[in-house]
This record gives C-alpha cells, structure tokens and sequence, in this order.
C-alpha cells in the first residue's frame, strides 16, 4: 500500500532563511507527488505536482521541490522565507485511480 | 470564479445529534471526496465519489453516510454512531481525465459536539 512520511512535525525558520521540508514516498508504481499549503482554518492549496518529466518542478509563491527515485524523496524547498509563509505544508502522492494518500503534514514557523 | 464551497463554517451539535456538513463544487469534475483532519494525523478520506449515484468508502467511513445525486454536490452526514466526531472536515474534488489524484479543496467545516 502507498505511504507518505514527513519525517518533520514543525520546522521553524527565520525570515530570508532557506527552507526545505522532507517527504518519503512508498510506492509501487511511478507516483503523481504533490504539494500541499494550508493557513490555519483554511482548505489546502496546491503548491507544485510531479508527475513525469523533469525531476526539478517549479510551483507557486516561489516553492519548488526535487523527484528522486533513488531515495523515494520529494523535498520541498524556498531560497528565501517570508513571514507569510507560515502554515502547514502536506505532501501527498496520487495512487493513480484518483485517490491520494497525505503524510501528517509539518507545520512552519517564520522568526522574524 | 470556480471552486468548491463548503458549509456551514462553523457548526456545534449536541451529542447523539445527526448534522450534515454540504459541498458544492462548479468546476465540473466528476470526482467528490471527504476528508478528516485532526491535529497531528494529517487527512483520512471518509467517503469518495467518482460519479453521480455512486460512492465508495474511504478509510474511515464508519459513522458516516454520504449520497451523490448530483455531480455539484456532496453531502456529508455525520451520524450518532460517529465515537468522536470533533474534527474539522475537508471536501474535495478532481477530474478523472488524467487520474493522478490532484485535488481541489474547500475551506473546511470544522464541527464540534458538546
């Protein structure tokens, strides 16, 4: 069965400080990876997918995250945090029959 | 604007009370999926439908019922037979087109039983 481990319950940064969340995949075959940001009471939004390709995938807000098959990792990373970019971020990886299955999410802190 | 609207925002219910959270979406995708979220334990999908009259159970679907007799709406019960059913609750869709399981979500209900 598919898995997802964020090995990171809470990361704190400062602000300008470079940023990378971890994420572990399992899964048999090529995985859709995905992810997720979502502010406190809110929804969650999508900040970048993997689905073939390039392993290097650009998203939004400057994020951008790293496919390696070899170490079943999707990392997420930002150069630069800013203060709004608090909030917890969930990884996820899509099973290919329109389901996904979400790690336990981290939850970033931003010191000014 | 397309998207997905859920509500009511904020719901508190007595115990042993059945409530019923509603998603809408008018993106038309043909996929519906309800999630739980609690602190620390990420989403668990309840119920996920992939067309109108049909549905299946997630993870943790005990307790809970849903129906689909529209492709725009989702309806999420949650009954008496759910132990705990505090929780803040998500709604989803997505297309079947490519199946990759990207989705869209709404902004949650959170519901708490006193």
């Amino acid at each position: 069965a598919q898995s997802v481990t964020q090995p990171d319950i809470h990361i704190t940064v400062s602000e300008g400080a470079s940023l990378e969340l971890r994420c572990n995949y399992s899964y048999g075959a090529t995985p859709y990876l995905f992810w997720y940001v979502q502010s406190p009471g809110q929804g969650l939004q999508l900040l970048l997918k993997y689905f073939s390709g390039d392993t290097l995938v650009q998203g939004i807000k400057g994020f951008e995250a790293e496919f390696k098959r070899s170490q079943s990792s999707f990392n997420l990373r930002k150069p630069s945090v800013h203060w709004s970019d608090a909030a917890e971020y969930f990884c996820a990886v899509g099973t290919g029959a329109g389901k996904s299955t979400f790690g336990d999410g981290t939850t970033l802190t931003v010191k000014p | 604007d397309g998207g997905i609207t859920q509500s009511p925002k904020y719901l508190f219910r007595k115990e042993g009370q059945n409530v019923t959270l509603s998603c809408e979406q008018n993106l038309n995708h043909d996929a519906m999926y309800w999630y739980r979220q609690d602190p620390g334990q990420g989403l668990r999908l309840i119920y996920y439908s992939q067309i109108v009259n049909d549905f299946q159970k997630g993870d943790i679907a005990e307790g809970y019922s849903v129906s689909r007799e529209k492709k725009e709406s989702f309806p999420l019960t949650v009954t008496s037979a759910q132990k705990n059913p505090t929780a803040f609750y998500l709604c989803a869709s997505g297309t079947l087109e490519d199946y990759t399981g990207e989705l869209f979500f709404g902004e949650g209900s959170r519901l708490t039983v006193l």
